[in-house]
């Protein structure tokens, strides 16, 4: 079964600091990894994506990695601000024709001024 | 060049009454996924249709809910005889289809039944 976890669940920083949110999947045979951020009584906005070949990719102050080996990916974000409070989701696309993909629940952000 | 539009934004029900989302796809796009999120939860899948066809409805509950895509005019999400717990946040995404690279949410409707 095709799952997606991440961690931490819940995370809170202080202004200014870095933080990397941490995400694991099953998905298999894998197409693309999306990283979005929802804030609070918003829909999901698309932070990266990136496919097999790509190992790194940036949006701003926001680094997504990724290893297909190991099946995991991070986001990295630099110099946090108090607008990057929100929640996190790492959502995995499958290839070979599924077109649902399978959704992490999120980490909880939370920065602190 | 609009994404992905959902109407209406918040929309409150009697229990017992019909509650009706649309959601319109960004252009181009012909595929239709629906979402429902609880508070403090993560998004939770309910259908995907494409024009005119219910491809995965494996999320809907088997009572109440319906959803089309009709080939003119956006994706209806219907739900009938509402009930408090159908209180949520619903989220529609489209995609181009293939490997979804181009999935893009609304912003959601937030139904509240009173």
């Amino acid at each position: 079964k095709n799952q997606v976890e991440q961690s931490p669940q819940s995370l809170i920083i202080l202004e200014g600091k870095n933080c990397t949110l941490q995400c694991n999947y099953t998905v298999s045979p894998f197409s693309n990894l999306r990283w979005y951020k929802q804030d609070t009584g918003r829909g999901p906005v698309s932070l990266t994506i990136m496919t097999f070949s790509e190992n790194t990719k940036s949006n701003g102050r926001y680094t997504a990695t990724l290893d297909a080996d190991t099946k995991q990916s991070s986001l990295h974000i630099t110099a946090s601000q108090l607008s990057d409070s929100a929640s996190y989701i790492c959502v995995v696309s499958e290839g070979g024709g599924s077109y649902i993909p399978t959704f992490g629940r999120g980490t909880s952000l939370i920065v602190h001024p | 060049n609009a994404g992905v539009m959902q109407n209406p934004r918040h929309l409150v029900r009697r229990r017992g009454q019909e509650a009706r989302l649309r959601c319109s796809p960004m252009k181009g796009h012909s595929h239709v996924y629906w979402y429902r999120q609880l508070p403090e939860e993560g998004l939770k899948f309910m259908v995907y249709l494409q024009k005119e066809n219910i491809i995965d409805e494996s999320g809907m509950p088997k009572e109440r809910f319906s959803a089309e895509f009709p080939k003119e005019g956006p994706s209806i999400l219907r739900i009938q005889q509402v009930v408090r717990g159908d209180s949520a946040a619903y989220f529609c995404a489209s995609s181009s289809g293939a490997n979804n690279y181009g999935y893009t949410f609304g912003s959601g409707t937030r139904l509240t039944v009173v």
